[in-house]
């Protein structure tokens, strides 16, 4: 069966500094993938998605990034955080041409 | 290009109350329309999903009929319970399934014993 894993849960980070998320899907093979970020009470915004390896559609410009170096890995990044930047990040897969998508478990993050 | 709107929240029912939360969706062609739901704390669920029109996805006690003529699809329960306190996501698919999901905005829903 699929599984989709995102860490770590919870993350502290001080202005400025760089940030990595990580997400690894498993049992499936050429997902799509996608970064959510989801601010306190507020909706879903997509922030990446990809549909294969290097291949990575921002949907907001901003000073995150993302890569996807293998086929079911899916990083976000950012070289500088900002206080803005705190909120709840979620990981998704879709198969292609599927119906839906499953989400991680998420990250809080929060910028101080 | 394509949306979806739900109803604003937050609603606060009493339990065994009934539940209905309105979706309603524009799209060029034919989608598939989903809800999703978030416990505090957790990343989104699949809930059910209908692919084409008058499809009904129930699970859980929720139900949620594809109606292409009023371009809806309403969640429903007719006996809510404590533990259905979340939020709710109505979203779309386009047809080809390669572009992602369109989300609303969610609705929170509160039960109170």
């Amino acid at each position: 069966s699929q599984t989709i894993h995102q860490w770590p849960a919870t993350l502290v980070q001080p202005v400025g500094s760089p940030l990595s998320l990580e997400c690894t899907v498993e049992g499936t093979s050429n997902p799509n993938l996608y970064w959510y970020r989801q601010a306190a009470g507020r909706g879903l915004q997509l922030l990446f998605y990809s549909v294969g390896i290097g291949q990575i559609s921002s949907e907001v410009p901003q000073n995150l990034s993302a890569s996807r170096p293998q086929d079911r890995q899916f990083i976000l990044s950012s070289k500088k955080l900002l206080l803005s930047d705190s909120g709840f990040y979620l990981c998704a897969w879709s198969v292609k041409g599927g119906q839906g998508s499953t989400f991680g478990s998420g990250t809080r993050l929060t910028v101080v | 290009g394509d949306s979806v709107t739900q109803m604003e929240g937050p609603v606060t029912l009493s339990e065994e109350a009934f539940l209905t939360i309105n979706c309603t969706y524009t799209a060029t062609g034919y989608p598939s329309l989903f809800w999703y739901v978030q416990y505090p704390g957790e990343g989104l669920q699949l809930l059910l999903k209908a692919t084409k029109a008058d499809d009904k996805g129930s699970n859980k006690g929720f139900e949620a009929t594809y109606r292409k003529e009023t371009t809806s699809f309403h969640l429903e329960k007719g006996s809510v319970q404590v533990s259905d306190s979340a939020v709710y996501f109505c979203a779309l698919s386009e047809s080809t399934g390669n572009t992602p999901l369109v989300f609303g905005k969610g609705t929170r829903l509160s039960v109170i014993a």
